[in-house]
C-alpha cells in the first residue's frame, strides 16, 4: 500500500519569509495529492490538490509542486503571515479513491 | 454550505461506558469517511461507507467499535465497551463519489476516556 512520509516535522519562520514542506510517496499509481490545513480545534482543511497530469499549482501565496519520476511533492508558502500558523498534511492516493494516506503533518510557526 | 457536522464537540466518560459519535455529511455527498487522529499514530481511517454501505472496515481497531449509516444524511461511530487507549480525536468527512472531489472533514470529537 501506499506509504507518505512528510518533513519537517516542526519549522518555523519569521512572518513575510517562505516555508516549504516536502512528502515523498512509495505507490508510483498515485495521481492525486492534495494538502490539508488543520488548526486548533478544527478539522483539516483542504487548501491546495494537484493531480499527476501537471507539474505545478499556485493559488496566491500558496504553491504545489509535483515530481512524479522522483515520487515526491512540495508545499511551498510566501509571504508567510502568522494566520498560517498551524498543522499541515500532506497526502495521496489513486484517483482520489478511499484509500488515502496520509502525512505526519509539520506544525508551521510563523512569528510576527 | 453547512459542511460536515459531528456531535458532541467533546466527550469525557468512564472506562466501560458506551460512546456514540455522530456525523452529518455534506448533502449530495455519498461517500463518508472516520478517521482516529492521536499524536503517535497521526490520521487513521477507521471506516468509509459508500452509498451508505459499508465498504472497508480494516482500520476498525477492535471489534468494540461499530459504525452506521442508516441513510445519507447521518453516521454514528460506537465504542462499546470504551477504554482509555481509545481517548483521540474522532473526524468524519464526507466526498463526493467521483474520482476528483476532495474529502472535507468535520471538526471532531474530542473523546476522553477516563
Amino acid at each position: 500500500g501506499e506509504n507518505v512520509e512528510q518533513h519537517p516535522s516542526t519549522l518555523s519562520v519569521q512572518e513575510g519569509d517562505s516555508a516549504v514542506i516536502k512528502c515523498t510517496y512509495s505507490d508510483s499509481a498515485s495521481n492525486y495529492f492534495p494538502w490539508y490545513k488543520q488548526e486548533l480545534g478544527k478539522g483539516p482543511q483542504l487548501i491546495i490538490d494537484i493531480r499527476s497530469n501537471v507539474g505545478e499549482k499556485k493559488d496566491q501565496r500558496i504553491a504545489v509542486t509535483l515530481n512524479k519520476t522522483a515520487k515526491h511533492f512540495s508545499l511551498h508558502i510566501t509571504e508567510t503571515q502568522p494566520e498560517d500558523s498551524a498543522v499541515y498534511f500532506c497526502a495521496a492516493s489513486f484517483n482520489n479513491n478511499n484509500d488515502m494516506r496520509f502525512g505526519a503533518g509539520t506544525r508551521l510557526t510563523v512569528k510576527p | 454550505d453547512a459542511g460536515v457536522i459531528q456531535s458532541p464537540r467533546h466527550e469525557v466518560t468512564e472506562m466501560g461506558q458506551e460512546v456514540t459519535l455522530r456525523c452529518k455529511p455534506i448533502s449530495g455527498h455519498n461517500s463518508l469517511f472516520w478517521y482516529r487522529q492521536t499524536m503517535m499514530r497521526g490520521l487513521e481511517l477507521l471506516i468509509y461507507f459508500n452509498n451508505n454501505v459499508p465498504i472497508d472496515d480494516s482500520g476498525m481497531p477492535e471489534d468494540r467499535f461499530s459504525a452506521k449509516m442508516p441513510n445519507a444524511s447521518f453516521s454514528t461511530l460506537k465504542i462499546q465497551p470504551s477504554e482509555p487507549r481509545d481517548s483521540a480525536v474522532y473526524f468524519c468527512a464526507s466526498r463526493a463519489w467521483d474520482g476528483n472531489q476532495p474529502q472535507h472533514f468535520g471538526d471532531g470529537t474530542r473523546l476522553s476516556i477516563l
